[in-house]
Parts: C-alpha cells; structure tokens; sequence
C-alpha cells in the first residue's frame, strides 16, 4: 500500500493567513494526489484532484501543487468557513489510500 | 444534482453481518465511466477505503478487508450494497458511499467527486 503522510496534524492560524499543508507519499505517484475538506459531523468534500485541479465550485483562495511524492494544498486566505480538517488522499493504484488529516483551527 | 443517500441498521451485533444500501438519484449507476464504492470513518480517526464497482460487475476491494467484503449492485433500483461480515468492535465507523471517477495509472477507482451523507453503524452486544 501505499502510505500518505500529512503535516502537521494540526494547526491553529488567523483568519486572512495564507495556509499550507503538506502530504508525502511513500513512493512516486505522478500528480494522482486528491485533496478532500471535512468539517465536523459531514461528509468530506472534493477541493483538489490530480495535484493541482480544482473541484467543482471550490473557492479560488485554495490550490494545489507537487508531483512524484510531495504535495501542497494551500489555502491564499483563511476564511472562517474553511475551518475543517484536510486529507490527501491517492488515486495512483489500489487500495485508494488517505493520509492522516490535518485539522485547521482558529486562533 | 447527483445525490447518494446510505441506509440501514445503525447497530449490529459482533460476528454478525453488516449490511447498508446506497441509493443514487439525479443519476444511473450504469452512466458509464463511473465506479461507485464505499468509504468508513472510525468516530475521531481517518479515512479507509473499503472497495467500489462498476456496474458491469467489476469489484475491487481494500486487500485489508477484502475476505470480508461484498459490493453488489441493484441497477433497477439505481442502488449499490455493502456486505461486511464477522464483524468486530474495530469495523465501528461512519460508512459513506461514494462515486469514484476513472483514473490514477489503470484507469481503476480514483477520486470521490460525491458523497452520502454518511451513516455511523456501532457494532456492540
């Protein structure tokens, strides 16, 4: 399997502060690095699909970047919506597998 | 609008079987391209793939849980199911149903673009 790993777990930051979150993966896996935001009690929501392509009706302020194994969602300017936990998650082979999250909180 | 909704029952007993559908409406789950499959949450941790299917009958499972698992498909009804059987303590979770878009290097399951809303089964005496 191939194995994700995000960081930081955690963060806590200001609204307007530019976020990023990183996700690493064990072996190369072209640009096949999805990125998906929870927010409590709902189901999670595509944001980022092949590394850098944005989802469907997903804000501008959030974008994506890497290849082969380090990834980046980045967030341009925390809104109070976006607090939520983000997971990487890859499409490269079977099983599909997610990092750990990374939950995004306000100061 | 594409809308999955997971149903069945919240609580099962250990060693039991636990079943869930999926209803799909605003679209067919014959709509080719599209494999549809199944995601769980432990309450507090992260996210495991449990398998999907194309509507033709092709399945693949997570290899952790794959002697254990069954997806199947209802396309008169525009449903897919989850069959899960001996169940522990461990298999306690949130159980979203999903669909997958073609992709990653075979073309096989890859990004969830919709969900269900999700169902929490507990498994428990």
């Amino acid at each position: 399997d191939i194995h994700l790993t995000q960081s930081p777990s955690s963060l806590s930051t200001s609204v307007g502060d530019r976020v990023t979150i990183t996700c690493q993966a064990s072996l190369e896996i072209i640009n096949h690095l999805n990125w998906y935001q929870q927010k409590p009690g709902k189901a999670p929501k595509l944001l980022i699909y092949d590394a850098s392509n944005l989802g469907t009706g997903v804000p501008s302020r959030f974008s994506g970047s890497g290849s082969g194994t380090d990834f980046t969602l980045s967030i341009r300017s925390l809104q109070p919506e976006d607090i939520a936990t983000y997971y990487c998650q890859q499409s490269y082979n079977l099983p599909l597998t997610f990092g750990g999250g990374t939950k995004v909180e306000i100061k | 609008q594409l809308q999955l909704q997971e149903s069945g029952p919240a609580l099962v007993k250990p060693s039991e079987a636990l079943s869930l559908t999926c209803t799909v409406s605003g679209g067919s789950i014959t709509r080719s391209s599209y494999y549809w499959g199944w995601i769980r949450q432990p309450p507090g941790k992260g996210l495991e793939w449990i398998g999907s299917m194309y509507y033709s009958g092709t399945t693949y499972y997570n290899p952790s849980l794959k002697s254990r698992v069954t997806i199947s498909g209802d396309t008169s009804k525009n449903q897919f199911s989850l069959k899960l059987s001996s169940v522990t303590a461990a298999d306690t979770a949130v159980y979203y149903c999903a669909r997958f878009q073609p992709g990653g290097s075979y073309g096989r399951p890859s990004v969830s673009d919709y969900w269900g809303q999700g169902t929490l089964v507990t498994v428990s005496p």
